[in-house]
């Protein structure tokens, strides 16, 4: 059964460095998305892309953050100047008109 | 308010028992409600989708959805071990771009 896969599984960095975050979405998906969990919080959406251009952002989405889907497979998240306050699992999700939407199995970022 | 409240548990049920989770939304105009599991450290899985009100069964898994209520409810049948997770309610507005909100899961604990 395809799926969603994101590397790394696990980043750690400092703070004031830049992260980039990739993720394969499955192929047949239309829509992509950048969700994160800080521990022990809910899942917060960040970040919607469809047709090659954000369709929707949060307030949590801020200039700090892009996101790119360079070669029409790889879909990224970059954060340029990390913060300790990013420290989250950053999960990558896909989905169709349908409605479902399927996560990857996530980036814990670590910012020290 | 918040757009999706759930009690944050945990719910502690016997094995074999039903378990029942609940879910209310802010958003009237919601469209598309989302049962996702998920372990401690891991990704959100998608148990069931529900668009209508009424119920709609899935193997050991019932969702209900009452709009007029604005509440969504999951009863796990004869719950194993296994179940044992955070299950998270999520809610769409549309049926469009599909920017999922969550609530904070509910721990469910299934003792032997």
């Amino acid at each position: 059964e395809p799926e969603v896969t994101q590397t790394p599984s696990h980043q750690v960095t400092q703070m004031g460095q830049e992260v980039i975050l990739r993720c394969v979405p499955i192929s047949n998906h239309l829509y992509f998305y950048w969700y994160r969990q800080i521990l022990g919080q809910k899942v917060e959406f960040l970040v919607s892309f469809y047709n090659n251009e954000i369709s929707e952002k949060s307030e949590i989405f801020d200039d700090q953050f892009s996101v790119e889907r360079p070669d029409g497979s790889n879909f990224t998240l970059k954060i340029r100047s990390t913060k300790l306050e990013d420290s989250a699992m950053y999960f990558c999700a896909g989905g169709t008109t349908g409605g479902e939407l399927f996560f990857g199995e996530g980036s814990r970022l670590t910012v020290l | 308010q918040k757009e999706v409240e759930q009690n944050s548990g945990p719910l502690s049920v016997p094995e074999g028992a039903i378990a029942s989770l609940n879910c209310t939304y802010s958003d009237r105009v919601s469209q598309s409600f989302f049962w996702y599991r998920q372990y401690s450290g891991k990704s959100p899985e998608l148990i069931m989708s529900i668009y209508s009100n009424g119920d709609k069964e899935d193997g050991r898994f019932t969702a209900q959805l009452n709009k007029a209520s604005q509440y969504v409810s999951l009863l796990i049948r004869d719950s194993q071990p296994s179940d044992s997770a955070t299950y998270l309610c999520a809610v769409n507005r549309n049926t469009g771009f599909q920017k999922l909100v969550f609530g904070t899961g509910t721990r469910l604990l299934v003792s032997p």
